[in-house]
């Protein structure tokens, strides 16, 4: 079935460093969405991206779909404590009705 | 306030004893969705509703049922929980025409 694999599952930063997830699908995708995920909480839509090599920014925040529509990337720069949480991508097919979650990449740092 | 709720937030049960999750929205959303959250496998989607009186299966809807008779509430309904179905289970909302789910608060489930 439908499937969008994501990577790293864990990543440990530093408090400044940056930080990238990345999913990919072997499928053409219609659209990609993020999420986050703090601990303990539910997920809270971040973004989505339609368009064939869109990016998107919000604050130290870049979202790319790429060109192929096959891939998608989370990139924060310099990462603060309150970057902690889980990240996912999802997207959907079949009219959109049904939605497939990337596994998430988990996102800690040292102060 | 526009939110998504769920009831109960936490529930122990034992395999084979009936149980329902509710999940109520008030921001009239035509769509809502049931999802299991598992360490490693990320959100799975069990089953969605595009409209009162329509709900489809998703990826991992074995063992559940769902119903949708008024366009706010969209039970969860475990005939006969096994403990394989101990897990942490959203329930998430969206408007028709965009993409963007609201997310319950989360119900986490044991089954022993």
């Amino acid at each position: 079935g439908q499937q969008v694999m994501q990577i790293p599952q864990y990543q440990h930063v530093q408090e400044g460093e940056d930080f990238t997830t990345y999913c990919n699908s072997s499928t053409t995708l219609s659209n990609i969405q993020w999420y986050k995920q703090r601990p303990g909480g539910h997920p809270v839509f971040l973004i989505q991206l339609v368009k064939s090599g869109e990016v998107k920014k919000q604050k130290r925040l870049t979202f790319q779909f790429g060109e192929a529509k096959k891939n998608s990337s989370l990139h924060i720069t310099a990462t603060q404590t309150t970057d902690v949480g889980t990240y996912f991508c999802a997207s959907g097919y079949s009219s959109a009705s049904k939605i497939i979650f990337g596994s998430g990449t988990r996102l800690s740092i040292r102060p | 306030e526009a939110q998504v709720t769920q009831n109960p937030r936490y529930l122990i049960t034992v395999t084979g004893k009936k149980l329902t999750v509710t999940c109520s929205q008030n921001m009239n959303h035509e769509y809502m969705s049931w999802y299991r959250q598992d360490p490693g496998l990320g959100l799975r989607q069990i089953y969605y509703s595009m409209n009162v009186e329509v709900t489809d299966k998703g990826d991992v809807p074995e063992g559940y049922k769902v119903s949708r008779k008024e366009k706010r509430n969209f039970p969860l309904i475990l005939e006969s929980p096994s403990p394989n179905q101990t897990s942490l289970y959203f329930c998430a909302s969206r408007p028709s025409g965009t993409e963007t789910q609201y997310f319950g608060p989360g119900t986490r489930l044991l089954v022993l």
